[in-house]
């Protein structure tokens, strides 16, 4: 069963414009991942928060972590075309094994 | 490039047949991990190897097998293939095992099963 569950489950924004995608979990977590699929393809690793931290940047990602709320975000300023493609949030569970348990996506559009 | 490699890309393949899908993970990486995404499950975890031991494992099936090989590298064993099989199948490694790191994809097999 999905552990995450992101949303919206599809955004379509201009050039420019900023990207923001939400992430839901249910159980205590050690760490949250966000990875992007371009169609089709493998996962490329964004970001890794662990449930200590509250926010974390890289390049023109910001990820946010409420351990609270249990949600996390992944905002994407001055989206390009070129970041067009799926994202996923993926955690493991604190106390369990280090696989990791998806969600479903969010299908991000960048319009040029 | 994740440093993972998968072998082979796309494989196609009849009901009840058995495949071996291959990975090697990034250099001095221990852990490996296999995924299937399917459109109906998403990405579910399948198993886990790490220095050649199974370390976890996830909602797979008794028809799948792994194994991790001393050189590292891992093979999985999809066996008696139903056309529910056909779906990506991901490798992943990461450095160590005991508290999460990053863990890197490959580029992924697409299985079709006909």
């Amino acid at each position: 069963s999905q552990q995450g569950e992101e949303d919206p489950q599809a955004l379509s924004i201009q050039e420019g414009e900023n990207a923001t995608m939400n992430c839901s979990y249910k159980t205590s977590i050690n760490n949250l991942q966000w990875y992007r699929q371009n169609s089709g393809r493998g996962l490329v690793h964004l970001i890794l928060i662990r449930s200590n931290e509250r926010e974390k940047h890289s390049g023109r990602l910001r990820v946010t972590l409420d351990t609270s709320k249990k949600s996390s975000s992944l905002l994407i300023t001055a989206s390009r075309a070129a970041d067009t493609a799926s994202y996923f949030c993926a955690t493991d569970r604190q106390g369990g094994s280090e696989k990791l348990v998806f969600g479903k996506g969010t299908k991000l559009t960048v319009n040029p | 490039d994740s440093g993972v490699t998968q072998t082979p890309k796309h494989l196609i393949t009849a009901t009840g047949q058995r495949v071996t899908l291959r990975c090697s993970p990034r250099s001095g990486d221990l852990s490996v991990y296999w995924y299937q995404q399917s459109l109906d499950q998403g990405l579910q975890f399948l198993i886990q190897y790490y220095n050649g031991e199974e370390r976890a494992k996830g909602n797979i099936l008794e028809r799948f097998s792994a194994q991790q090989f001393p050189d590292l590298h891992s093979e999985l064993n999809l066996s008696s293939l139903e056309l529910g099989d056909s779906a990506l199948y991901f490798c992943a490694s990461s450095v160590s095992s005991g508290y999460t790191y990053e863990q890197y994809f490959g580029p992924g097999t697409r299985l079709t099963v006909t």
